[in-house]
């Protein structure tokens, strides 16, 4: 069946811009989860949705990241006012089931975001 | 928080050696572990993971790992190496809540 699926594959932007990057999960996934990837640097966890609320936000680094997702499918990060420090791969996962301990959380193929 | 160390930054072997690559977490209660690989050009996939049960796994592509609470660790094994085990190696620990922590990852070069 179809994974998780990211666009675009690479974005490059200027300063200052605002981008959209977009996930679709894999059917059926209630779950959903935002990580950013520095060069060199493992995953962090950015905003995890349950259906279409964000329970935990914690992980956005400014108010300049948002994040929505429409029912149980598509979610959307924003950047406004993109900076350099935001280059990164942001990574999307998506799960079964919300909430549940022993999940395992499958991984689209990143969008590569180079800010200029 | 939980944190996740992983001891090497890379790793470069020969085919047919043996590869373990380090994983330490600092949590104290109850864990779930994953070891994911991301090859060239592909996206994060599960290698295996630890829930419960037998505390040695084995995963896919001859993989195993073995978690050891008394050490919190997670330590990733295969006895003999392929060229196409090259890849980026990354040990993840969920704490009873929905979020992976990561650690910042091996690369392994297997040489022909």
């Amino acid at each position: 069946g179809a994974g998780v699926s990211q666009s675009p594959s690479n974005k490059v932007t200027e300063k200052g811009k605002d981008v959209e990057l977009r996930c679709d999960p894999i059917s059926g996934h209630t779950a959903l989860y935002w990580y950013r990837q520095r060069l060199g640097q493992g995953l962090e966890f950015l905003i995890y949705f349950q259906g279409n609320s964000a329970p935990d936000k914690s992980g956005l680094p400014s108010d300049r990241f948002s994040a929505e997702r429409t029912g149980e499918s598509v979610s959307t990060l924003t950047i406004q006012r993109t900076q350099q420090e935001d280059s990164a791969v942001y990574l999307c996962a998506s799960s079964p089931t919300p909430l549940a301990v022993q999940e395992t959380q499958y991984f689209g193929p990143g969008t590569r975001l180079l800010v200029l | 928080a939980q944190s996740v160390s992983q001891h090497n930054h890379h790793v470069i072997l020969s085919e047919a050696a043996s590869l373990e690559l380090g994983c330490n977490y600092s949590y104290g209660g109850t864990v779930n572990l994953f070891w994911y690989v991301q090859y060239p050009g592909q996206h994060l996939q599960l290698l295996l993971k630890y829930f419960s049960g037998d505390p040695l796994v084995k995963g896919i592509k001859g993989f195993e790992a073995e978690f050891i609470k008394s050490k919190f660790s997670f330590n990733l094994r295969k006895p003999s190496v392929q060229w196409s085990d090259t890849a980026e190696y990354f040990c993840a620990v969920n704490a009873n809540d929905y979020k992976l922590s990561f650690g910042a990852g091996t690369t392994v070069t297997v040489r022909a």
